[in-house]
């Protein structure tokens, strides 16, 4: 199956700063999300991107397929960014098969 | 929309004892899913249903784990008999063609 790997692992930085959050890939997919976990455990999208780059406000995707790689950007972090950030891809690359997700990047903003 | 809706939140039982999870997919969304959250193993796909029908179960861990979707607004995910390492949040997910939406879980805990 596909393997998703998220980096870094880890991030801690203060109110303010910009991130760049990484997904790597193994195989070409037909669907890639990104969502947030906030601390309370629901699972928000954030975005919908197996190609291209879209944008929502302060946080934007770029998902290059040929390469097999996904980024997303914060900029201006607020501490209610705070959380795990996670990247999932479809299974098989057919379609709404299923979701498989990385490890995801814990995420904390410091005021 | 009322997203995807779950129930119960919170589950405690005693091992041994048969657990019911139950799942509202948004209205509409033929896709649904059942994904599970551990610390050791992170979000793993259980099952998908298609239209109602079971697509692909090999997630599920063993027999004691049984879903079914007799219509297409409902779904439930059994356990039976229920035993300590199923301690997980479980997360119901539907989707209309590829993108899929969450809900909050239910936070099984079995003691």
């Amino acid at each position: 199956g596909i393997q998703v790997e998220q980096s870094p692992p880890d991030l801690i930085l203060q109110e303010g700063a910009n991130s760049t959050l990484r997904c790597n890939f193994s195989d070409s997919v037909n669907n890639l999300q990104w969502f947030h976990q906030n601390p309370w455990g629901q699972l928000i999208n954030l975005f919908y991107i197996p190609s291209g780059t879209k944008q929502n406000g302060r946080l934007s995707a770029t998902t290059v397929a040929t390469e097999r790689y996904s980024l997303l950007y914060i900029s201006s972090s607020q501490t209610t960014d705070s959380g795990v950030y996670f990247c999932a891809v479809d299974r098989s690359g057919g379609g709404a098969d299923g979701l498989t997700f990385g490890k995801g990047t814990h995420l904390i903003i410091q005021p | 929309d009322a997203g995807v809706i779950q129930s119960p939140r919170h589950e405690v039982t005693e091992m041994g004892q048969e657990v019911t999870l139950r799942c509202k997919p948004i209205s509409g969304h033929n896709s649904l899913f059942w994904y599970r959250q551990t610390m050791m193993r992170g979000l793993e796909l259980l099952i998908y249903f298609n239209n109602n029908v079971p697509i692909d179960d090999s997630g599920m861990p063993e027999d004691r784990f049984s879903a079914k979707m007799p219509n297409a607004s409902f779904s439930t995910l059994k356990i039976q008999p229920s035993e300590p390492r199923d301690s997980a949040v479980y997360f119901c997910a539907s989707s209309a063609r590829i993108e899929a939406f969450f809900g909050q879980g239910t936070r099984l805990t079995v003691v």
